[in-house]
């Protein structure tokens, strides 16, 4: 079963648009964590935010922001007025207790364009 | 400090043909990962090592053997390759693995399999 699943394949946004990304998490485990990271065109993969499940407070860095919800099992993710920079594609990932893996959603690409 | 850092970046071999991937992070970090990405489906975990000299199957292993014989490398072989191969690896590393800390990964190696 997919423990994370990102719904949107693809969103397109013009810069300076708001765009968010949905995040929905599978789980048994009451310890876990929850991760955003970034693979630009270029293809690395960049850590954004790591979020443990103790943790329900919103986040912000810069354009940045997530928002938790457990009563809902979501991890979301904000791009405030994006840029083409913010190109890429993001994907979501969960770590459970005692688990040495991540698992990751099949990821949502961004493009933003000038 | 160099991070993760992975070679070759580039592989295209005949079906059958065996080759190895080299990792190497210079953060110390005990535990070492490699997954591969595939269109539409993230990444998965290949195999992992909680320290030097171990190895652990993670969650799509078969074809793929590994070796941590020095904390800092993590190399992964493929005995006789398959198109089924031909994907995206990416080796990644952590200083503690129980969902604790966050996962640092290196540029990834394409490898096509004719």
């Amino acid at each position: 079963a997919q423990k994370v699943t990102q719904a949107q394949t693809e969103i397109s946004v013009v810069e300076k648009e708001d765009v968010t990304l949905d995040c929905v998490y599978e789980t048994r485990d009451t310890t876990y964590y929850l991760f955003w990271y970034k693979q630009p065109p270029s293809g690395e993969l960049v850590f954004l935010i790591r979020r443990n499940s103790f943790d329900e407070q919103n986040e912000i860095s810069g354009r940045y922001s997530w928002n938790f919800q457990k009563s809902t099992s979501s991890f979301n993710f904000t791009i405030t007025a994006s840029q083409v920079v913010d190109s890429a594609v993001y994907f979501c990932a969960l770590s459970e207790a005692d688990d040495y893996k991540l698992s990751f959603g099949a990821g949502t690409t961004v493009t933003v364009r000038a | 400090n160099a991070g993760v850092t992975q070679t070759p970046k580039f592989r295209v071999l005949k079906t059958g043909q065996s080759m190895t991937l080299l990792c190497a992070q210079d953060m110390n970090h005990e535990y070492m990962y490699w997954y591969r990405q595939d269109p539409g489906m993230g990444l998965r975990l290949i195999h992992y090592s909680v320290g030097e000299g171990t190895t652990a199957k993670g969650e799509v292993p078969d074809g793929y053997n590994v070796s941590r014989l020095k904390k800092q490398n993590f190399l992964l072989g493929l005995e006789s390759a398959a198109p089924s191969q031909t994907s995206v690896y990416f080796c990644a590393s952590s200083d503690d693995g129980l969902a604790l800390d966050t996962q640092y990964f290196g540029p990834g190696t394409r490898l096509t399999v004719l």
